[in-house]
């Protein structure tokens, strides 16, 4: 168990709909990282927030988004979704600090766009 | 961040130990090594990481070269549940803490232990 809490485990909605992906860090943990794994591109890096405000963006569209809470919870908000979409999405958290400091991931949210 | 090369695959025996090859010849002065494994479509586990020595936990053992440029992972005894695909990333570290530490995952070593 990594300490880093998925919120829900799997998701099913359709193209069009509005979604929203929850990740409790682990306890004392500032950075708030998302990744996606879809089939064809591997495991990409979306965004990072600390301490609630954001830090660094990777590969993430416009049509999703983001936000840190000041209890260090995050919450990744996905939109007008379509079939490509479809993947998971994981959340990871470290250390204040962080030179040096392991990232440690959930166990992940299934998204399925039908 | 340097690249790093892994072969696609490799297979080991149950009860060898596994070692899991990395090259990462353009890593710089602030870069750590870091290993991960994903167990089927889990979350990616964090096994091990190191700057320069070599390192040993409870999972692995890590020995990376004197000049840097590779590293191998070692599982001493490697077990069914130790089939994986095995990711070895280098990561900046900003010392001032100013930085970003987003991981880039390649495609990895997929380990399958027979057995």
């Amino acid at each position: 168990d990594s300490g880093v809490t998925q919120t829900p485990k799997h998701l099913i909605t359709a193209t069009g709909q509005r979604v929203t992906l929850r990740c409790s860090p682990r306890s004392g943990d500032l950075s708030v990282y998302w990744y996606q794994q879809s089939l064809d591109q591997g495991l990409q890096f979306l965004i990072q927030y600390y301490n609630g405000e954001e830090r660094a963006k990777g590969n993430i569209l416009e049509r999703f988004s983001a936000q840190q809470f000041p209890d260090l919870h995050s919450e990744l908000n996905l939109s007008s979704l379509e079939l490509g979409d479809s993947a998971l999405y994981f959340c990871a958290s470290s250390a204040a600090g962080e030179v040096g400091q392991p990232q440690h991931f959930g166990d992940g949210t299934r998204l399925s766009i039908l | 961040d340097a690249k790093t090369t892994q072969p696609p695959s490799m297979d080991c025996a149950e009860g060898r130990a596994a070692n899991l090859p990395c090259n990462h010849s353009t890593i710089s002065g602030n870069e750590y090594v870091y290993w991960y494994r994903q167990i089927h479509s889990q979350g990616p586990q964090y096994i091990i990481h190191g700057l320069k020595n070599n390192e040993t936990n409870e999972m692995a053992s890590l020995i990376i070269t004197e000049d840097r440029k590779s590293s191998t992972l070692i599982l001493p005894h490697a077990t069914l549940r130790d089939t994986a695909v095995y990711y070895c990333i280098v990561r900046v570290e900003y010392y001032s803490g100013a930085g970003s530490y987003q991981l880039t995952f390649g495609k990895g070593t997929k380990l399958s232990v027979i057995p």
